[in-house]
């Protein structure tokens, strides 16, 4: 079983549309979780972090269930520059370890 | 202020021949680690420095991998004897590392050294 599951999709939406990544990890010491995109052959950059209460950042909001294992990612009203792989990555040990990702790609 | 930067951008070599890829961290980030991300496939972590702390080498995949970092600037990876399935881009990332058990500060990735083992 890998570490960190996303869906690897794709994802084909509509410009405007609504769309909800999720992800699971399978170490509970997990100790601190982030969204990072990732553009066709460039390197990661940071979306998000992701905290147990929830927090939102404009279009986008992250969510972390630490009982499930489970995070989530939601785009509002994506954008043609949503399109990206989204990869979940969790930390433990001042060890991150990335999720396969997520390809999104949004459609005008 | 500048990035993170990686040289060389794209390196082919031979199966067998050693290679040295080499990371320019953000000037004070005291953390520096190296991914190795295959083709369609995550991130995995190979190493991690920070300070002058004895690195975290749990995610090097052989002995023929090895890293060092001077200080708390540039860190070499170097692959001995590379293989065809060492082909994968080369990440290195740099933070501000400065609390004691979270990664609370956000990691800067380098654009990625791409290598191709024929």
């Amino acid at each position: 079983r890998k570490e960190v599951e996303q869906d690897p999709g794709p994802f084909n939406v509509p410009e405007g549309a609504t769309v909800a990544f999720n992800c699971t990890y399978s170490n509970s010491a997990s100790q601190s979780f982030f969204w990072y995109r990732q553009d066709c052959r460039k390197e990661p950059k940071l979306l998000m972090s992701v905290y147990s209460s929830g927090n939102e950042d404009g279009r986008f909001t992250a969510q972390l269930n630490r009982a499930s294992q489970y995070i989530s990612l939601l785009i509002r009203d994506s954008k043609l520059s949503d399109s990206a792989t989204y990869l979940c990555v969790v930390n433990w040990a001042r060890q991150l370890t990335f999720g396969s990702g997520t390809q999104l790609t949004v459609l005008p | 202020g500048a990035g993170v930067s990686q040289s060389p951008s794209n390196k082919v070599t031979e199966k067998g021949k050693d290679v040295e890829l080499r990371c320019d961290p953000i000037s004070g980030h005291t953390a520096l680690y190296w991914y190795r991300q295959r083709l369609g496939q995550g991130l995995e972590f190979l190493i991690y420095f920070q300070g002058n702390s004895a690195p975290d080498k749990s995610g090097l995949p052989s002995d023929r991998f090895s890293a060092e970092r001077t200080g708390e600037s540039v860190s070499t990876l170097t692959i001995q004897r590379t293989q065809q399935e060492d082909s994968a881009v080369y990440l290195c990332a740099s933070s501000f590392d400065a609390s004691g058990g979270e990664i609370t500060d956000t990691q800067y990735f380098g654009p990625g050294t791409r290598l191709t083992v024929l």
